[in-house]
């Protein structure tokens, strides 16, 4: 069964960047499956923000998209989240996932993400 | 822009009861693109239900999915202590590719 696990900071200046990485195990990060990011502001609900396939393919919300990059390492098996010029807004638990048929299927367990200065 | 509505917001029963959730899209929806998730406090959401009623792996058949139209049901069946959880739904939209989830229903317990 595949496992993912996110790592980062867990504090960001606002304005800043905000940068996390997804560690993938049990199953190769280029195998046939996207692989997204979704957050979930402190007692809201859940905002898928964008996906990759091990090709180079993303895909991401409109609303996030001039902000945000995800782009894979297939060396480390993971791929990461990037985005910019962060406000508290952006404050939230951050999930890695392995999409699945139309789905969003494993979850990683998530990361908070507090944007303060 | 597709909007998903569930409802009720909270839900209030006892265990063995039965669950019917509801979520209802404000455009056609393919039930392939539909998902539920079961999210408890302090946890990321499990998978139970893609493509409108197909259980997920691990998932007990005391839940279930359908599909009429635009609406979309989630029924749990003999509910048990663990079940009692927020819920949530999802679709897939494209062109662009996109998920979108609803605003969540509570089940609590009685």
């Amino acid at each position: 069964q595949v496992q993912l696990q996110e790592s980062g900071p867990g504090l960001v200046k606002p304005s800043g960047t905000l940068s996390l990485t997804c560690a993938v195990s049990g199953e190769s990060i280029s195998s046939d499956r996207w692989w997204s990011w979704v957050r979930q502001p402190p007692g809201k609900g859940l905002e898928w923000i964008g996906e990759m396939y091990h090709s180079g393919g993303t895909n991401y919300n409109p609303s996030l998209t001039s902000r945000v990059t995800i782009s894979v390492d297939t060396s480390k098996n993971q791929f990461s989240l990037k985005m910019n010029s962060v406000t508290a807004a952006d404050t939230a638990v951050y999930y890695c996932v392995a999409n699945g048929y139309f789905s969003l299927e494993y979850w990683g367990q998530g990361t908070l993400v507090t944007v303060s200065s | 822009e597709i909007v998903l509505t569930q409802s009720p917001g909270t839900l209030s029963l006892s265990p063995g009861e039965s669950a019917t959730l509801s979520c209802r899209a404000s455009q056609s929806v393919s039930s392939t693109y539909l998902g539920w998730y079961q999210q408890k406090p302090g946890q990321a959401p499990r998978l139970l239900i893609y493509g409108a009623s197909n259980r997920a792996t691990g998932i007990p058949d005391r839940f279930s999915g359908s599909a009429s139209g635009t609406d979309f049901t989630l029924i749990i069946s003999r509910l048990e202590p663990e079940d009692f959880a927020m819920y949530y739904c999802q679709q897939y939209t494209r062109p662009p590719p996109e998920y979108t989830f609803g605003q969540g229903t509570k089940l609590e317990i009685k």
